[in-house]
Protein backbone atom coordinates (compact mmCIF):
# COMPACT_ATOMS: atom_id res chain seq x y z
CA UNK A 1 0.00 0.00 0.00
CA UNK A 2 1.46 3.52 -0.87
CA UNK A 3 2.28 5.85 1.61
CA UNK A 4 1.65 9.60 2.51
CA UNK A 5 2.44 11.29 -0.64
CA UNK A 6 3.83 14.77 -0.78
CA UNK A 7 4.50 17.02 -3.22
CA UNK A 8 6.99 18.47 -4.61
CA UNK A 9 9.40 17.69 -2.56
CA UNK A 10 11.46 20.47 -3.39
CA UNK A 11 10.39 23.89 -3.66
CA UNK A 12 12.74 27.14 -3.95
CA UNK A 13 10.60 30.62 -4.78
CA UNK A 14 11.16 34.04 -4.22
CA UNK A 15 9.75 35.64 -1.29
CA UNK A 16 6.11 37.20 -2.05
CA UNK A 17 5.22 34.64 -4.14
CA UNK A 18 2.42 31.96 -3.38
CA UNK A 19 3.58 28.60 -2.62
CA UNK A 20 1.19 24.97 -2.20
CA UNK A 21 2.02 22.24 -0.52
CA UNK A 22 0.45 18.93 -1.67
CA UNK A 23 -0.46 15.66 0.15
CA UNK A 24 -2.18 12.40 -0.34
CA UNK A 25 -3.13 10.59 3.03
CA UNK A 26 -3.35 6.63 3.04
CA UNK A 27 -6.16 5.75 2.12
CA UNK A 28 -9.17 5.01 4.99
CA UNK A 29 -7.06 7.16 7.76
CA UNK A 30 -9.32 9.27 9.48
CA UNK A 31 -6.83 12.06 10.28
CA UNK A 32 -4.56 14.25 8.72
CA UNK A 33 -1.95 16.34 10.06
CA UNK A 34 0.66 19.26 9.18
CA UNK A 35 3.66 19.81 10.56
CA UNK A 36 6.52 22.28 10.02
CA UNK A 37 10.37 21.15 11.01
CA UNK A 38 13.38 23.58 11.95
CA UNK A 39 16.02 22.97 13.47
CA UNK A 40 15.26 26.28 15.83
CA UNK A 41 11.65 24.47 16.95
CA UNK A 42 12.08 21.41 16.02
CA UNK A 43 8.35 19.95 14.86
CA UNK A 44 5.94 21.65 14.90
CA UNK A 45 2.01 20.51 14.70
CA UNK A 46 0.39 23.70 12.74
CA UNK A 47 -3.45 22.26 12.35
CA UNK A 48 -4.95 18.69 11.55
CA UNK A 49 -8.16 17.04 10.07
CA UNK A 50 -10.71 14.84 10.67
CA UNK A 51 -12.67 13.33 8.17
CA UNK A 52 -12.11 16.26 6.02
CA UNK A 53 -12.97 19.18 8.96
CA UNK A 54 -10.31 21.14 10.71
CA UNK A 55 -10.14 20.60 14.07
CA UNK A 56 -7.56 22.82 15.59
CA UNK A 57 -5.21 25.30 13.55
CA UNK A 58 -3.71 26.54 16.65
CA UNK A 59 -0.57 26.09 15.78
CA UNK A 60 -0.84 28.03 11.84
CA UNK A 61 1.48 30.93 12.66
CA UNK A 62 -0.16 33.50 10.85
CA UNK A 63 -2.93 34.46 8.16
CA UNK A 64 -0.31 34.19 5.32
CA UNK A 65 -1.04 29.87 5.95
CA UNK A 66 -3.95 28.68 5.20
CA UNK A 67 -4.87 24.72 4.75
CA UNK A 68 -7.78 22.70 2.92
CA UNK A 69 -8.82 19.10 2.64
CA UNK A 70 -11.56 19.24 0.02
CA UNK A 71 -11.94 15.31 0.11
CA UNK A 72 -10.63 12.42 2.04
CA UNK A 73 -7.93 11.49 -0.29
CA UNK A 74 -5.92 15.22 -0.74
CA UNK A 75 -5.18 18.37 1.47
CA UNK A 76 -3.05 21.47 0.50
CA UNK A 77 -1.01 23.76 2.64
CA UNK A 78 -1.15 27.44 1.28
CA UNK A 79 1.48 30.09 2.16
CA UNK A 80 0.30 33.58 0.67
CA UNK A 81 2.60 35.86 0.51
CA UNK A 82 5.73 34.01 1.41
CA UNK A 83 8.39 35.37 3.52
CA UNK A 84 12.11 33.68 4.21
CA UNK A 85 11.53 32.61 7.63
CA UNK A 86 8.51 30.01 6.48
CA UNK A 87 11.75 28.20 5.06
CA UNK A 88 11.44 24.79 6.41
CA UNK A 89 10.69 21.06 5.67
CA UNK A 90 6.71 20.43 5.96
CA UNK A 91 5.91 17.01 6.43
CA UNK A 92 1.90 16.00 5.87
CA UNK A 93 1.13 12.53 8.01
CA UNK A 94 -1.61 10.65 8.66
CA UNK A 95 -3.43 8.14 10.62
CA UNK A 96 -6.34 6.10 11.94
CA UNK A 97 -8.16 7.45 15.28
CA UNK A 98 -5.61 6.94 18.41
CA UNK A 99 -3.18 4.94 16.02
CA UNK A 100 0.39 6.08 15.29
CA UNK A 101 0.58 8.52 12.31
CA UNK A 102 2.21 7.81 9.00
CA UNK A 103 4.56 10.78 7.72
CA UNK A 104 5.15 11.28 4.07
CA UNK A 105 8.99 12.37 2.74
CA UNK A 106 8.25 16.23 3.39
CA UNK A 107 8.42 19.20 1.05
CA UNK A 108 11.55 21.04 1.75
CA UNK A 109 10.66 24.63 0.93
CA UNK A 110 13.05 27.58 0.72
CA UNK A 111 12.06 31.33 0.19
CA UNK A 112 14.82 33.52 -1.21
CA UNK B 1 6.14 24.68 22.53
CA UNK B 2 8.34 21.25 23.09
CA UNK B 3 6.43 18.60 25.33
CA UNK B 4 9.26 15.85 25.33
CA UNK B 5 12.98 16.42 25.60
CA UNK B 6 15.43 14.27 24.23
CA UNK B 7 18.26 13.39 26.25
CA UNK B 8 21.40 13.60 24.66
CA UNK B 9 20.98 15.39 21.62
CA UNK B 10 23.76 13.85 20.05
CA UNK B 11 24.75 10.27 20.81
CA UNK B 12 28.12 8.63 19.00
CA UNK B 13 28.24 4.75 19.35
CA UNK B 14 30.18 1.62 17.19
CA UNK B 15 28.15 -1.05 16.29
CA UNK B 16 27.18 -3.51 18.13
CA UNK B 17 27.38 -1.15 21.58
CA UNK B 18 23.95 -0.45 22.55
CA UNK B 19 22.36 2.96 22.31
CA UNK B 20 20.20 4.43 25.13
CA UNK B 21 18.34 7.34 24.72
CA UNK B 22 16.15 9.55 27.56
CA UNK B 23 13.13 11.66 27.15
CA UNK B 24 11.65 13.80 29.94
CA UNK B 25 8.03 15.39 29.61
CA UNK B 26 5.68 17.79 31.35
CA UNK B 27 2.52 16.72 31.75
CA UNK B 28 0.22 13.76 32.50
CA UNK B 29 0.03 11.82 29.33
CA UNK B 30 -2.17 9.14 27.62
CA UNK B 31 0.83 7.03 25.62
CA UNK B 32 3.92 8.14 24.58
CA UNK B 33 5.54 7.40 21.41
CA UNK B 34 8.97 6.84 19.62
CA UNK B 35 9.89 7.92 16.11
CA UNK B 36 12.87 7.07 13.73
CA UNK B 37 13.68 10.17 11.26
CA UNK B 38 16.38 8.80 8.75
CA UNK B 39 18.32 12.36 6.87
CA UNK B 40 16.13 13.73 4.38
CA UNK B 41 13.18 11.49 5.21
CA UNK B 42 9.70 11.63 7.09
CA UNK B 43 9.40 10.15 10.95
CA UNK B 44 8.44 6.42 11.16
CA UNK B 45 7.06 5.01 13.92
CA UNK B 46 9.04 2.43 16.32
CA UNK B 47 7.09 1.85 19.16
CA UNK B 48 4.28 3.48 21.42
CA UNK B 49 3.91 2.69 25.34
CA UNK B 50 0.55 3.34 26.62
CA UNK B 51 0.45 5.38 30.43
CA UNK B 52 -0.29 2.19 32.28
CA UNK B 53 2.75 -0.45 30.69
CA UNK B 54 6.10 0.01 32.07
CA UNK B 55 7.94 -1.47 29.48
CA UNK B 56 7.82 -2.90 25.78
CA UNK B 57 9.50 -4.43 23.45
CA UNK B 58 10.20 -4.83 19.87
CA UNK B 59 12.93 -6.26 18.12
CA UNK B 60 16.11 -4.95 19.07
CA UNK B 61 14.05 -2.28 21.06
CA UNK B 62 13.57 -1.97 24.33
CA UNK B 63 10.91 1.79 26.10
CA UNK B 64 10.63 2.07 29.16
CA UNK B 65 8.52 4.64 31.00
CA UNK B 66 8.13 5.78 34.24
CA UNK B 67 5.17 8.12 35.23
CA UNK B 68 6.19 8.86 38.38
CA UNK B 69 9.29 10.60 37.05
CA UNK B 70 7.71 11.73 33.71
CA UNK B 71 10.52 10.17 31.62
CA UNK B 72 11.02 7.36 28.99
CA UNK B 73 13.91 5.37 27.59
CA UNK B 74 14.60 3.71 24.22
CA UNK B 75 17.39 1.37 24.03
CA UNK B 76 18.11 -0.07 21.14
CA UNK B 77 20.64 -3.29 21.93
CA UNK B 78 23.39 -4.18 18.89
CA UNK B 79 23.28 -1.36 16.77
CA UNK B 80 24.08 -1.28 13.33
CA UNK B 81 25.26 1.61 10.89
CA UNK B 82 21.65 1.36 9.79
CA UNK B 83 20.52 2.69 13.17
CA UNK B 84 22.09 6.20 12.40
CA UNK B 85 19.20 8.40 12.28
CA UNK B 86 17.66 11.30 14.42
CA UNK B 87 14.99 9.25 17.55
CA UNK B 88 12.33 11.69 18.54
CA UNK B 89 9.81 10.44 21.41
CA UNK B 90 6.63 12.15 21.31
CA UNK B 91 3.22 12.33 23.62
CA UNK B 92 -0.07 12.35 23.95
CA UNK B 93 -1.47 14.74 26.25
CA UNK B 94 -3.62 13.69 28.71
CA UNK B 95 -7.39 15.09 26.99
CA UNK B 96 -5.66 15.81 23.64
CA UNK B 97 -5.50 13.47 20.67
CA UNK B 98 -2.27 15.24 19.16
CA UNK B 99 1.27 14.38 19.10
CA UNK B 100 3.85 16.95 20.79
CA UNK B 101 7.66 16.08 19.49
CA UNK B 102 11.36 16.52 21.16
CA UNK B 103 13.55 18.39 19.16
CA UNK B 104 15.01 15.00 19.47
CA UNK B 105 18.69 12.52 19.45
CA UNK B 106 20.93 12.31 16.46
CA UNK B 107 22.71 8.92 16.78
CA UNK B 108 25.81 8.04 14.65
CA UNK B 109 26.53 4.64 14.91
CA UNK B 110 29.69 4.14 12.97
CA UNK B 111 31.28 0.50 11.43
Amino acid sequence: DAGVIQSPRHEVTEMGQEVTLRCKPISGHDYLFWYRQTMMRGLELLIYFNNNVPIDDSGMPEDRFSAKMPNASFSTLKIQPSEPRDSAVYFCASSFPGRPQHFGDGTRLSIL
Amino acid sequence: SQQGEEDPQALSIQEGENATMNCSYKTSINNLQWYRQNSGRGLVHLILIRSNEREKHSGRLRVTLDTSKKSSSLLITASRAADTASYFCATVPSGYSTLTFGKGTMLLVSP
